[in-house]
């Protein structure tokens, strides 16, 4: 079994450029979220995806968007980059779609680092 | 946002047991609890969850106060592996959501 990965591992841009970040989700998995989770804070929920739709989103602005692919691997892709959003984006995959009450837990990626300079 | 509060550091000793606090005062009904851990230079991972009752897996057993206003995670034996962040999660039971505060650094030592 595969667990989830991300891609780049770590990606230096400059202000006002625009960055596509990559997650495979871990095999029978069709639920993706993404977290930014800035340097000594705990990561903060971006939005997530269930069966390639948004099913959900954090307090974050438009600029930040994503996809879901049919093979369940997502993308998040933010326009305009601030030096805010320097941080770590963690993507996580799960089962979703379960009975009301049933939680299946999140499997979180190693992460990709986001520096902008 | 859902709200609990830990303390930001603890530290134990190896084979010892640890007790992770988590104040959760203003908690309904409907919230479970859950544990993540996040280990030095990796994503957070689950640990254990819960709602009204004691709940034991492998990794560690959790404590949910009578009246939910706080609960604790148990480690029974700690190693220097399980220095991580620990985040104690509240989840409305229909979202699939985590709302991470800032968790507990546990430090341990020889």
């Amino acid at each position: 079994e595969t667990g989830v990965t991300q891609s780049p591992t770590h990606l230096i841009k400059t202000r006002g450029q625009q960055v596509t970040l990559r997650c495979s989700s871990q095999s029978g998995h069709n639920t993706v979220s993404w977290y930014q989770q800035a340097l000594g804070q705990g990561p903060q929920f971006i939005f997530q995806y269930y069966r390639e739709e948004e099913n959900g989103r954090g307090n974050f602005p438009p600029r930040f968007s994503g996809l879901q692919f049919p093979n369940y691997s997502s993308e998040l892709n933010v326009n305009a980059l601030e030096l805010d959003d320097s941080a770590l984006y963690l993507c996580a995959s799960s089962l979703g779609g379960s009975p009301l009450g049933t939680y299946n837990e999140q499997f979180f990626g190693p992460g990709t680092r986001l520096t902008v300079l | 946002d859902a709200k609990t509060t830990q303390p930001n550091s603890m530290e134990s000793n190896e084979e010892e047991p640890v007790h992770l606090p988590c104040n959760h005062s203003t908690i309904s009904g409907t919230d479970y609890i859950h544990w993540y851990r996040q280990l030095p230079s990796q994503g957070p991972e689950y640990v254990i969850h819960g709602l009204t009752s004691n709940v034991n897996n492998r990794m560690a057993s959790l404590a949910i106060a009578e009246d939910r206003k706080s609960s604790t995670l148990i480690l029974h034996r700690a190693t220097l592996r399980d220095a991580a962040v620990y985040y104690c999660i509240r989840r409305t039971g229909t979202a699939s959501k985590l709302t991470f505060g800032t968790g507990t650094r546990l430090q341990v030592t020889l």
